[in-house]
């Protein structure tokens, strides 16, 4: 398996405008999550899945951000609009089960918002 | 909810074995103790979890104190590419089904030549 896949690597985007981070978790993983990185706040876990079904909204920072997960096979966070704060690294993980051990990171998006 | 304390960084010669510590004394009964490691620019990496014995696996040792108040993850011999942040986590109720991992700062180790 090649891994949770995220995508872009690096996005650069204006203030205002809409940004969408895309997440592909490993086949036969039935939760995914989303989490945010800055050198403030570090690891911040903004949303998780369940069987495509969002179970834990409580860290999304406002109604700005949206995630969606239409199959079990995609998942997407959306901005908009987006602003400087927003800059972060962004990372999917995948686990099965529901433990918490093996949750598989992804690469992570590094999102500058200028 | 269950919360660690871990130390804010510490230093370890390579070669030789790390040991980073972490306090969870507020832990239930039924909650496991989880390591997790962030290697520059990358993604977290599971390592290893416990729930009151101690565990080995291929990467780490993790020894869980009596009482399950405390808990240390050991690298037995340390190599420079183990130069992450170390996280302890003890994992967060998250409604009726789900439970959810909550990163803290964790432990920056360093390994020096």
């Amino acid at each position: 398996d090649a891994g949770v896949i995220q995508s872009p690597r690096h996005e650069v985007t204006e203030m205002g405008q809409e940004v969408t981070l895309r997440c592909k978790p490993i086949s036969g993983h039935d939760y995914l999550f989303w989490y945010r990185q800055t050198m403030m706040r570090g690891l911040e876990l903004l949303i998780y899945f369940n069987n495509n079904v969002p179970i834990d909204d409580s860290g999304m920072p406002e109604d700005r951000f949206s995630a969606k997960m239409p199959n079990a096979s995609f998942s997407t966070l959306k901005i908009q609009p987006s602003e400087p704060r927003d800059s972060a690294v962004y990372f999917c993980a995948s686990s099965f089960g529901g433990s918490g051990y093996g949750y598989t990171f992804g690469s992570g998006t590094r999102l500058t918002v200028v | 909810d269950a919360k660690t304390t871990q130390p804010p960084s510490m230093d370890c010669a390579e070669g030789r074995a790390a040991n980073l510590p972490c306090n969870h004394s507020t832990i239930s009964g039924n909650e496991y103790v989880y390591w997790y490691r962030q290697i520059h620019s990358q993604g977290p990496q599971y390592i290893i979890h416990g729930l009151k014995n101690n565990e080995t696996n291929e990467m780490a040792s993790l020894i869980i104190t009596e009482d399950r108040k405390s808990s240390t993850l050991i690298l037995p011999h340390a190599t420079l590419r183990d130069t992450a942040v170390y996280y302890c986590i003890v994992r967060v109720r998250a409604g009726e089904y789900g439970n959810k991992l909550v990163f803290g700062a964790g432990t920056i180790l360093r390994v020096k030549s």
